[in-house]
């Protein structure tokens, strides 16, 4: 297993167009994160799935943002009508709940640096 | 809720100098601690975690931090820099277990000099 994937790297964006970013988790992990990292800062959680259901939202997730895990493996993150102050790098993690070792903490992918202009 | 907050935005010191990044926590349950490291465009690498299993918790590429209760503190140390060390250092927090959803400080970022 290469660990956390996203796709892309870096995607630069016309204010007011959508954007989809994906995740591929390693593969036997039950629990996938979202967060958001604006420059000087730490990472802000966005939302999680437990497999296939999404089991959490933030309030920083507008309504523009939406995010998927249709059979709980990859996930997408959507962003409608962007807007300047979407600008940030969106970071994945995915970790396992439970298992013979009770669980493991969260391994992160080298996330996708969103540029809106 | 859960927080932690990281003293010092900037750290700067000698190669083989003495590292100390502070992080101080707040939490209403016994808390699960993280330090992860961030290099440029890059993801997030965990380097350790408490779990109270032990207080002095040994991490990877020399690391270590000691919970300390009493204090609401799980600082990060390192004996000897080195170059390679230069990167930003992230303390985070969960208070659910170590696969959850963790709340992260802003980061230090850490500075090595010849």
């Amino acid at each position: 297993d290469t660990g956390v994937s996203q796709d892309p790297r870096h995607k630069i964006t016309k204010r007011g167009q959508n954007v989809t970013f994906r995740c591929d988790p390693i593969s036997e992990h039950n629990r996938l994160y979202w967060y958001r990292q604006t420059l000087g800062q730490g990472p802000e959680f966005l939302t999680y799935f437990q497999n296939e259901a999404q089991l959490e939202k933030s309030r920083l997730l507008s309504d523009r943002f939406s995010a998927e895990r249709p059979k709980g493996s990859f996930s997408t993150l959507e962003i409608q009508r962007t807007e300047q102050g979407d600008s940030a790098m969106y970071l994945c993690a995915s970790s396992l709940v439970g298992g013979r070792q009770g669980g493991t903490e969260a391994f992160f992918g080298q996330g996708t640096r969103l540029t809106v202009v | 809720a859960q927080s932690v907050t990281q003293l010092g935005s900037h750290v700067s010191v000698s190669e083989g100098a003495l590292v100390l990044l502070r992080c101080n926590y707040s939490s209403s349950v016994p808390p699960y601690l993280f330090w992860y490291v961030q290099y440029p465009n890059q993801g997030l690498q965990l380097l350790l975690k408490y779990t109270s299993a032990a207080t002095l918790v040994k991490g990877i590429n020399g690391f270590e931090a000691e919970f300390k209760k009493s204090e609401t503190s799980f600082h990060l140390t390192k004996p000897s820099a080195h170059m390679s060390d230069a990167a930003e250092y992230f303390c985070a927090v969960s208070n659910t277990g170590t696969a959850s959803k963790l709340t992260f400080g802003t980061g230090t970022r850490l500075q090595v000099t010849l």
